[in-house]
């Protein structure tokens, strides 16, 4: 069975750092990998996927991931952190090969600091 | 594209009534849709999974008799929360996939509050 960790329910960095946030997975196949955003009340938007072709990914906002396959993970990362980036994260593993419903992970809520 | 809406937006009723939720593929057509809950500061749990023209596949747990699941149409899925209680609260958030996708378009959320 497929699952995901995301390490750190909260991560706070100030304005202009730079933005980590963790994503570790579980499957038994080569998965596809996304991560979503979600702000306040709002529903999901799609900030970036993996699909099997290159390993790093690069989104929109200015976010990009990279898959490692030998650690298992698809950390999220940002140069820079704006004030707008604050949300809640998730990210979320797909199987190709089994109906390619989602597994979430729990969620990473990023505070942005002036 | 792939824009998907869902109304209401929001909707408070009382408890024993029945809800209907309306989720659209606005500029695309949707063989499948997905309709997640979740609840407060947690992440999003999948209840069913439903395919055009064909009955919803629910998530163990999931009430089928209690979430009532309609994909009519390639741009339309319903949920209907029938006799609802104050535990059914929640923020309900469809999605739906194009055929031969990967990617899942979400919904804006429907926060659902039975008094």
């Amino acid at each position: 069975a497929q699952s995901v960790t995301q390490l750190g329910s909260h991560v706070s960095v100030s304005e202009g750092a730079l933005v980590l946030l963790r994503c570790n997975y579980s499957s038994s196949v080569p998965p596809y990998l996304f991560w979503y955003v979600q702000y306040p009340n709002q529903g999901l938007q799609l900030l970036l996927k993996y699909t099997s072709a290159a390993t790093l990914v690069k989104g929109i906002n200015g976010f990009e991931a990279e898959f490692k396959k030998s650690e298992t993970s698809f950390h999220l990362t940002k140069p820079s952190a704006h004030m707008s980036d604050a949300a809640e994260y998730f990210c979320a593993v797909s199987d190709p090969h089994y109906g390619q419903n989602f597994v979430f992970g729990p969620g990473t809520r990023l505070s942005v600091l002036p | 594209g792939a824009v998907v809406s869902q109304h209401p937006s929001r909707v408070i009723c009382k408890s024993g009534t029945s809800v209907k939720i309306e989720c659209r593929s606005l500029d695309f057509q949707a063989t499948t849709m997905f309709w997640y809950r979740q609840f407060p500061k947690q992440s999003l749990m999948l209840m069913a999974t439903s395919n055009e023209g064909s009955k919803a596949t629910y998530e163990q747990g999931v009430e089928k008799d209690k979430f009532l699941i309609n994909h009519a149409s390639l741009t339309l899925s319903t949920l209907t929360v029938t006799s609802a209680h104050p535990e059914d609260s929640s923020f309900y958030i469809c999605s739906a996939r194009k055929a031969g996708e990967d990617t899942q378009y979400f919904g804006p959320g429907t926060r659902l509050t039975v008094l």
